[in-house]
């Protein structure tokens, strides 16, 4: 089992729609997670640190569930601009990084 | 803040030969340095990680002879790729990552895209 997985979607949605994704994690001693998310071509972009049971900004909440070992992202009011691929990653509580997740394509549509 | 550049950003070079990528972080100071490799339409896989002034712990399956990688300062961390060639070809990444009291997010440099021919 990998370390880290993501549907890889894609995840077709109508703009204005609430959208959800996660993200499942295999080792229990992850501590922090992070969302990036990266545009074709380029380079990921941090979107949101993940370091107690979850952080909003905006229109983007992420979420911990330690029992269940996931993470997920809602983005609410989709913009076409939120088109992209999220990629998630954990830290173990050593600070090493995991691997990345396999990302999860968004694709808003008009 | 937190801004991580890549030099260069596109590199065309003839098998055999070696090319050098150049990672900074330009606004504070990286402990570790992160090198990954993405190919078309697939996700980012970890090459190696280096700490400043240490040798950098490489993943397994990737060649230590082949990418050599150099962290000789908290800003600078080079990737040189020896004897490329055409299964080479890739989208080549850094990241960088202050000491634990700054977090732990990773900054990414905008990559570098390699051609061998």
């Amino acid at each position: 089992r990998k370390e880290v997985e993501q549907d890889p979607g894609p995840f077709n949605v109508p703009e204005g729609a609430t959208v959800a994704f996660n993200c499942t994690y295999s080792n229990s001693a992850s501590q922090s997670f992070f969302w990036y998310r990266q545009d074709c071509r380029k380079e990921p972009k941090l979107l949101m640190s993940v370091y107690s049971s979850g952080n909003e900004d905006g229109r983007f909440t992420a979420q911990l569930n330690r029992p269940s070992q996931y993470i997920s992202l809602l983005i609410r009011d989709s913009k076409l601009s939120d088109s992209a691929t999220y990629l998630c990653v954990g830290l173990n509580n050593a600070g090493n990084m995991l691997t990345f997740g396999g990302g999860t394509r968004l694709m808003v549509k008009p | 803040g937190a801004v991580v550049s890549q030099h260069p950003s596109r590199v065309i070079c003839k098998s055999g030969t070696s090319v050098k990528i150049e990672c900074r972080s330009l606004d504070f100071q990286a402990t570790t340095m992160f090198w990954y490799r993405q190919f078309p339409k697939q996700s980012l896989m970890l090459m190696a990680t280096s700490n400043e002034g240490s040798k950098a712990t490489y993943e397994q399956g990737v060649e230590k002879d082949k990418f050599l990688i150099n962290h000789a300062s908290l800003t600078l961390s080079t990737l040189t790729v020896t004897s490329a060639h055409p299964e080479d070809s890739s989208f080549y990444i850094c990241s960088a990552r202050g000491s634990a009291g700054t977090g732990y997010e990773q900054y990414f440099g905008p990559g570098t895209r390699l051609t061998v021919t």
